[in-house]
């Protein structure tokens, strides 16, 4: 079966610093990733998907950055975090299908960022 | 511009008293409507996904059903563990998902 890994589960950061979360998911190939932001008292918000090694497209302009340098891993990275970058960030990963209305996003665990 | 609005941003319920949460969507083409459930410093937990309207999905007490402008998840006999906040999305894009605010769900024993 699938799983998904993502680390650190918790960082507190002072502004200014740099940042690297990072997520793996094993048991499958070639699977969509993606990173999403949980902003207190709102929803989700989709930062960055991938859908193969080296292809990043970016939905909110912001002070963050992703890459995926092997099939089945995703960072997000920033080289100086705000306090606004605070939040809950959540990797995720779903495989191609049809219909493609059936493609479902699983979430990892997530991790927790205070800038401060 | 693709929205989803979910009602009410709360609710408590006693053990086994049923009810539903709603999720009203505007999109110019529905390609999938998901219910996921996220407990407290969690990631969202996939429950269901909806095609078209008049489908219906079941799991245990739950049950999700689709309108061409709405879905509802209903809770039949709830227990103390199906508190959550309950998250609606639908998929506007081959990659993207819109999320509403969710629905916290606190059922008291």
């Amino acid at each position: 079966s699938q799983t998904i890994h993502q680390w650190p589960a918790t960082l507190v950061q002072p502004v200014g610093s740099p940042l690297s979360l990072e997520c793996t998911v094993e048991g499958t190939s070639n699977p969509n990733l993606y990173w999403y932001r949980q902003a207190a008292g709102r929803g989700l918000q989709l930062l960055f998907y991938s859908v193969g090694i080296g292809q990043i497209s970016s939905e909110v302009p912001q002070n963050l950055s992703a890459s995926r340098p092997q099939d089945r891993q995703f960072i997000l990275s920033s080289k100086k975090l705000l306090l606004s970058d605070s939040g809950f960030y959540l990797c995720a990963w779903s495989v191609d299908g049809l219909p493609v209305s059936g493609n479902t996003i699983y979430f990892g665990e997530g991790s927790w960022l205070t800038v401060v | 511009e693709d929205q989803v609005t979910q009602s009410p941003e709360a609710l408590r319920l006693q053990e086994g008293e049923s009810s539903s949460l709603n999720c009203s969507y505007t999109v110019s083409g529905l390609r999938g409507l998901f219910w996921y459930r996220q407990d407290p410093g969690k990631g969202p937990e996939f429950l269901f996904t909806l095609y078209s309207a008049g489908e219906e999905k079941e799991k245990e007490r739950l049950k999700a059903t689709l309108t061409k402008k709405e879905s509802f998840l209903h809770i039949t006999a709830p227990k103390p563990e199906d508190s959550a906040t309950y998250l609606c999305a639908v998929r506007v894009g081959a990659q993207k998902l819109v999320f509403g605010q969710g629905t916290r769900l606190t059922i008291n024993p």
